[in-house]
């Protein structure tokens, strides 16, 4: 079955640094994956859809990588700000491509 | 982006007995979605609720324990039935907007449930 891994579950960094999290994935081979934003009390917020055939989508001050090589993707937070302390989530659709399958999440704390 | 509502926003409730949560959509859509979200884990899909047919669910998930309904195309209620404390948790529905430029689903904001 797809299994989807988050490299760390707490990530601190100091505010105006570059958030970088990972999310990797096995047994399986994904026509897009896309990141959330969840909020404490609140559902995910979409942030970023990458499909299999791009290397790489950028909105604003977020980055995403997609390599599939790897089965990796990379989610960067450029010129981080405390406002963006959350938990993001990365999720793949599952093989029927009928439905997300959600990794665990990071959950970011920027400090100032 | 689709607006979702659930009601309610959170519960207690007593062991065996059985809680409704709607969730209703400012647009109409095909494809509802129910995940659970159990403290401290990722959202694991409970089922996928379209209109005019039965609702599919996941693995380890049965219509018994959680029937679903969706009558039109804006609204769906998932039923949890016969609770235990096991089945504290948070209970979102999202939608799927396929119009964009992906899949991306919108959230609702979740249903607290705990059970004593």
């Amino acid at each position: 079955s797809q299994k989807i891994e988050q490299n760390s579950e707490a990530l601190n960094i100091q505010e105006g640094k570059t958030a970088t999290l990972t999310c990797n994935y096995t047994n399986y081979s994904p026509a897009y994956l896309q990141w959330y934003r969840q909020d404490p009390g609140r559902g995910p917020v979409f942030l970023l859809l990458i499909r299999e055939n791009e290397k790489e989508k950028r909105k604003e001050r977020l980055k995403v990588t997609f390599d599939t090589t790897l089965k990796q993707s990379l989610f960067h937070i450029t010129a981080s700000q405390p406002a963006d302390s959350a938990t993001y989530l990365c999720a793949l659709d599952n093989q029927a491509g009928t439905a997300l399958i959600f990794g665990k999440g990071t959950t970011l704390s920027v400090s100032s | 982006s689709a607006v979702i509502s659930q009601k309610p926003s959170r519960d207690i409730c007593q062991r065996g007995t059985s809680l409704t949560i709607q969730c209703q959509v400012d647009s109409q859509v095909t494809m509802m979605f129910w995940y659970r979200q159990q403290p401290g884990q990722s959202l694991t899909l409970i089922a996928t609720a379209n209109q005019g047919s039965e609702a599919t669910y996941e693995s380890g998930f049965v219509i018994d324990k959680f029937p679903i309904s969706r009558p039109n195309l804006t609204f769906s209620t998932l039923t949890v039935s016969n609770m235990s404390p096991e089945d504290s948790s948070i209970y979102l529905c999202s939608v799927e907007d396929k119009n964009r430029s992906g899949n991306e689903q919108f959230f609702g904001p979740g249903t607290r449930l705990t059970v004593l």
